[in-house]
């Protein structure tokens, strides 16, 4: 199985902050890869895919980067809805795995 | 608009099974490949099972294979999945997503979920 480690699994940031949340499969998924935000209580939304195209929908502040091993989701100028917890997928190969989560709070 | 919805979650004993379903409206159900993924208590997203848009091909997780089947009425636009001999540890939160046409199929839509409990 593909295990993906997200990393910080917590981080405290401020509105108006850039983050950037890592994402580092245990093999080569080429840019078979997507980002969900997950709000309390609710179904994960999906922001990126294909490791870089963003949701329709979705704020241009989040984007989305990386491709084999390594991926990024960067979150420019945080706005007070953003701070929840984000988790990357892939899709590469089954069973498709997601990672551990990562915990953004308001510092 | 895109929905959908589960239903039969609830509070089973071990070793009992139940039936997950969920209603899909607003896009053609019948060339969309279907997910379940699960969460449990406070914990992260583990996916379970997929189904391909005919329904022809069927994936699960090495934690459900040979207990869960999942399963799809193209003609009610309806995902089923069916759980048995359920053990403490598929007590979860049940989401069904659908799988996005575009490479590589993320999850694009999801419904609010439905919780399934298994306790004495």
């Amino acid at each position: 199985d593909i295990q993906l480690t997200q990393s910080p699994s917590f981080l405290s940031a401020s509105v108006g902050d850039r983050v950037t949340i890592t994402c580092r499969a245990s093999q080569g998924i080429t840019s078979n890869l997507a980002w969900y935000q997950q709000k309390p209580g609710k179904a994960p939304k999906l922001l990126i895919y294909a490791a870089s195209t963003l949701q329709s929908g979705v704020p241009s502040r989040f984007s989305g980067s990386g491709s084999g091993t390594e991926f990024t989701l960067t979150i420019n100028s945080l706005q007070p809805e953003d701070f929840t917890t984000y988790y990357c997928q892939q899709l590469n190969t089954y069973p498709i795995t997601f990672g551990q989560g990562t915990r953004l709070e308001i510092k | 608009e895109v929905q959908v919805l589960e239903s039969g979650g609830g509070l089973v004993q071990p070793g009992g099974s139940l039936r997950l379903s969920c209603a899909a409206s607003g896009f053609t159900f019948s060339t969309y490949a279907m997910s379940w993924v699960r969460q449990a208590p406070g914990k992260g997203l583990e996916w379970v099972s997929d189904i391909t848009y005919s329904g022809g091909g069927t994936y699960y997780a090495d934690s459900v294979k040979g207990r869960f089947t999942i399963s799809r009425d193209n003609s009610k636009s309806t995902l089923y999945l069916h759980m048995n001999s359920l053990r403490a540890e598929d007590t979860a939160v049940y989401y069904c997503a659908r799988r996005s046409s575009v490479a590589p199929r993320a999850f694009d839509y999801w419904g609010q979920g439905t919780l399934v409990t298994v306790s004495s």
